[in-house]
C-alpha cells in the first residue's frame, strides 16, 4: 500500500531556530505539494513541483520558507528563521501526473505538526 | 478564479440517518471537483472525483456526489450515517489546465450521534 511519508510527525522548536521538513513521494508520482493547515486560513497551497521542478510557489513567504526536491524520493520545506506565526500543520501530497490537462488525484501524507514557542 | 463554497461548517446526524454536506462552486471553465475526507490528526483522504464524466460520482465508504452544472452544486451524500464517519470534509476545485492546483473550500465538520 503506497503512502507518501512525512517526518517528522510533530516538531517543537523555538522561535528563531531552524526547521525542516521531510517529505517522500510515492513512487512514481511525478507532482509533489507542500500545503499548510491553520484554523484561521484552512488548506494553502505553499508549493509545488513537477518532476523535481519548482512551478509554483507563490503561497510561500519568500524570505523565510524555501522548498526543494533533492532528489525524487525526496521533498523538503524549511523555514530559517521560524516564527510563532508558523505554527500549523505542513502536509506533503504527490500526484501521478495526468496528460492531456485533468487534475489529478492527490495522495497526501499525515503531517507534521510544527509548533514554535 | 475558481472557489468553492461549503454551505454547512457544521452537520450533526444520527448514525443510519443520511448525510447531506452541502458544496456550491464558482469556475470559469469545466472544473474538476473533489471531495476529501479528514479523520482527527490524520492527513486527508480521497472520497471521489469528479472530472467531466459521469455527473453522478460514487465514491469509497458508501459516498457519492453529483455534479449539477445548472446549479453549480456538488452535493456530497450518503444513505447511512456510520459513527466512523465523523470527520471533516472538504469539497475541492481545480482547473483542467494542467496546473493541477486544487483549491479548498472550508471544510465542513460532519458528527454523528448513536
Amino acid at each position: 500500500d503506497a503512502r507518501v511519508t512525512q517526518t517528522p510527525r510533530d516538531k517543537v522548536t523555538e522561535m528563531g531556530q531552524e526547521v525542516t521538513m521531510r517529505c517522500q513521494p510515492i513512487l512514481g508520482h511525478n507532482t509533489v505539494f507542500w500545503y499548510r493547515q491553520t484554523m484561521m486560513q484552512g488548506l494553502e497551497l505553499l508549493a509545488y513541483f513537477r518532476n523535481r521542478a519548482p512551478l509554483d510557489d507563490s503561497g510561500m513567504p519568500k524570505d523565510r520558507f524555501s522548498a526543494e526536491m533533492p532528489d525524487a524520493t525526496l521533498a523538503t520545506l524549511k523555514i530559517q528563521p521560524s516564527e510563532p506565526r508558523d505554527s500549523a500543520v505542513y502536509f506533503c501530497a504527490s500526484g501521478p501526473g495526468v496528460a492531456g490537462g485533468l487534475t489529478d488525484t492527490q495522495y497526501f501524507g499525515p503531517g507534521t505538526r510544527l509548533t514554535v514557542l | 478564479a475558481q472557489s468553492v463554497t461549503q454551505l454547512d461548517s457544521h452537520v450533526s446526524v444520527s448514525e443510519g440517518t443520511p448525510v447531506l454536506l452541502r458544496c456550491n462552486y464558482s469556475s470559469s471553465y469545466s472544473p474538476s471537483l473533489f471531495w476529501y475526507v479528514q479523520h482527527p490528526n490524520k492527513g486527508l483522504q480521497l472520497l471521489l472525483k469528479y472530472t467531466s464524466a459521469a455527473t453522478l460520482v460514487k465514491g469509497i465508504n458508501g459516498f457519492e456526489a453529483e455534479f449539477k452544472k445548472s446549479e453549480t452544486s456538488f452535493h456530497l451524500t450518503k444513505p447511512s450515517a456510520h459513527m466512523s464517519d465523523a470527520a471533516e470534509y472538504f469539497c475541492v476545485v481545480s482547473l483542467n489546465t494542467g496546473f493541477q492546483k486544487l483549491v479548498f473550500g472550508t471544510g465542513t465538520r460532519l458528527l454523528v450521534s448513536p
